[in-house]
């Protein structure tokens, strides 16, 4: 089975930095992914991991670490419309490409 | 631009009911999936396809049911709707490839009441 752990919750201040983080156990590993979801539309994917690192996209960054089970994203800059939830979910081994998803976590971003 | 095409986005319906929830990608992708999404929850999945005809259950299967005749559409199928079958289901689909990162492209949802 899988086990996916993010925070419920977070807030930050516009202009400012924020670190979403996830742990994961899984039976074995085949990548993981970060999705964003504003309220009442559909999860989008941002990121991608499956090597240990940093992943850049503009402002946002993915960062891996398979020894420890555990990814962040973060986001700089940060701007209104970055309030949404974000979704950990992780790849599991053995030629299945079906990701399981964390509860997500709701970024709630004020002036 | 890749699309995924839920039938419904409202829909509001009574105990005992059959529900059909209907699913269309044009990306040609092999597989797709149906999630549930509730508050505190995430996103659970009932079912899955890799291939037409092909289906395998996810976390949650009981009380569905699902149907892949052609390769674009995935449809899930409420036998006899329960109020604990109130949520929003999403549809995704994605490349059964492992070249790419095999990202999941979503339906924007069907909001699902059984009352």
């Amino acid at each position: 089975g899988q086990n996916i752990d993010q925070p419920t919750e977070m807030t930050a201040t516009e202009g400012a930095i924020v670190q979403i983080n996830c742990t994961y156990q899984t039976s074995g590993f085949n990548g993981l992914f970060w999705y964003q979801q504003h309220a009442g539309e559909a999860p989008t994917f941002l990121s991608y991991n499956v090597l240990d690192g940093l992943e850049e996209k503009g402002r946002f960054s993915s960062f891996l670490s398979r020894s420890k089970g555990y990814s962040y994203l973060l986001l700089k800059e940060l701007q209104m419309k970055d309030s949404a939830s974000y979704l950990c979910a992780v790849r599991g081994a053995g030629g299945s490409y079906i990701p399981t998803f964390g509860r997500g976590t709701s970024l709630i971003v004020h002036p | 631009d890749v699309k995924v095409t839920q039938s419904s986005r409202y829909l509001v319906k009574r105990t005992g009911e059959k529900v059909f929830l209907e699913c269309v990608q044009d990306m040609d992708h092999e597989n797709m999936f149906w999630y549930r999404q509730d508050p505190g929850l995430g996103l659970r999945l009932i079912y899955f396809s890799y291939d037409v005809k092909m289906k395998e259950k996810g976390d949650i299967p009981e009380g569905y049911s699902v149907s892949r005749e052609k390769k674009e559409r995935f449809s899930l199928i409420l036998e006899s709707a329960s109020t604990n079958q109130t949520s929003m289901y999403l549809c995704a689909s994605s490349l059964l490839d492992q070249t790419n990162t095999g990202e999941l492209f979503f339906g924007e949802g069907s909001r699902l009441t059984v009352l």
